[in-house]
């Protein structure tokens, strides 16, 4: 149990639709990253979130973008989707935005776009 | 570009033998090493890091890793396997200074036979 939740579990969409998936952190964590893992891959950072700021970004159009909030959850909206959208999303947060930061995950929200 | 490889997809042991992973990193500098598990339906859980200093790293679960500058390896061991570490392994590297864009590998997946 990592302290750190999202929301749905499992989604489903069709293609050219937008989405929205949240996160709920732990309590004080200032740094929230997204990431992406397709089917029998690892994790792909998306983007990283400080302090209600965007602080770094991955390979990933503008179509996917962010929210962090003062209550410690985060938003990852993707806009029109497509069926390569179809993955797993994690989100992981930690105290500060440092490597020495253990970061914590969520256990995800699966993604399907038909 | 950093990048991460692990060069084996599937693995089975019996349990009570002895595991080892492979993962080799490229990087310029001086890297941040992760090992993760992710267990079906759950998130990432960190098994240890390797920032700097002792190269022989001690985990969570009695797993540890060891950083092998000459040989690019951060290799992930375990004497006595049980049947529940079946699992995916991930290696990760990180810039040093943060987790903005850190590279995950694609996985080994465990089986652990009785």
């Amino acid at each position: 149990e990592t302290g750190v939740t999202q929301s749905p579990t499992h989604l489903i969409k069709t293609r050219g639709q937008q989405v929205t998936l949240r996160c709920s952190s732990q309590s004080g964590h200032n740094t929230v990253s997204w990431y992406q893992q397709a089917l029998g891959q690892g994790p792909q950072f998306i983007f990283q979130y400080y302090r209600e700021e965007e602080n770094g970004r991955g390979n990933f159009p503008p179509r996917f973008s962010g929210l962090q909030f003062p209550n410690y959850s985060s938003e990852l909206n993707v806009n029109a989707l497509e069926l390569d959208d179809s993955a797993l999303y994690l989100c992981a947060s930690s105290l500060e935005d440092r490597a020495g930061e253990t970061q914590y995950f969520g256990p995800g929200t699966r993604l399907l776009v038909l | 570009a950093q990048s991460v490889t692990q060069p084996d997809i599937h693995i089975t042991v019996s349990e009570g033998a002895s595991l080892e992973l492979r993962c080799n990193y490229s990087y310029g500098a001086t890297p941040y090493l992760f090992w993760y598990v992710q267990s079906p339906g759950q998130g990432l859980q960190l098994l240890l890091k390797y920032f700097s200093g002792d190269t022989l790293v001690q985990g969570i679960k009695g797993f540890e890793a060891e950083f092998k500058r000459s040989q690019s390896s951060f290799n992930l061991r375990k004497p006595s396997v049980h049947w529940s570490d079946a699992a995916e392994y991930f290696c990760a590297v990180a810039p040093e200074g943060g987790y903005q864009k850190v590279t995950f590998g694609t996985g080994t997946k465990l089986q652990v036979i009785p």
